[in-house]
């Protein structure tokens, strides 16, 4: 079988950073991926890690630990357009994804 | 680039109804796949498409049928609608099906209720 564990619910406030864990388990993994949704919206591509490490795309990092099974996307000086559920996603053979339940960050002032 | 469409943007069907979910994309893409996502839920993989004649199910494919004939457009058939089937669909695409591009575009969804 395959699962992805998320939390379900982040709060912060304004200019904070927050780190939003993905723990997975799945068969033929090729890589995470971390989607942004905002409320009504379509997901929105933010970053994909391969490889072990960390991965830095603006404000926007995103980390992976294959032999842990375990990424992270960690979000730094947070705005109020930031609020918004996050998914990570794996992606398996013929780019499959296949997608967690989501975060839903609310970012306060 | 229009990036990838869906129509219609809402839909209410009776059960028994079928009807035709429509995707297209116009970025030349060879992978499609087909998600659902029902409320506080992540999006769930219904059918997607390696390339034009292409398809193979995913993690829901119960009741929906999928083609691929051409590399634009990727339908989504609900064969007898079902009340479980409410939900919105979401088409999306992306370049390669194999190394390259990761990112996969997300059309506007579909937002369809069965009574």
């Amino acid at each position: 079988g395959q699962s992805l564990e998320q939390p379900s619910e982040v709060t912060a406030v304004e200019g904070a950073i927050v780190q939003i864990n993905c723990t997975y388990q799945t068969s033929g993994f090729y890589g995470l991926s971390w989607y942004q949704q905002h409320d009504g919206g379509a997901p929105t591509f933010l970053s994909y890690n391969a490889l072990d490490g960390l991965e830095e795309t603006g404000r926007f990092s995103s980390f992976l630990s294959r032999s842990d099974s375990y990424g992270y996307l960690l979000l730094q000086e947070l705005q109020m357009k930031d609020s918004a559920s996050y998914f990570c996603a794996v992606r398996r053979k013929a780019d499959k994804l296949i997608f967690g339940t989501g975060t839903r960050l609310q970012v306060f002032p | 680039n229009a990036g990838v469409t869906q129509t219609p943007k809402f839909q209410v069907l009776k059960t028994g109804q079928s009807m035709t979910l429509q995707c297209a994309q116009d970025m030349n893409h060879e992978y499609m796949s087909w998600y659902r996502q029902d409320p506080g839920m992540g999006l769930r993989l219904i059918h997607y498409s390696v390339g034009a004649g292409i398809t193979d199910q995913g993690e829901v494919p119960n009741g929906y049928n999928v083609s691929r004939s051409t590399t634009e457009d990727f339908p989504l058939r609900l064969l007898s609608a079902a009340p479980s089937q409410t939900s919105v669909y979401f088409c999306a695409s992306s370049y390669s099906s194999s190394g390259g591009d990761r990112e996969q575009f997300f059309g506007p969804g579909t937002r369809l209720t069965v009574l």
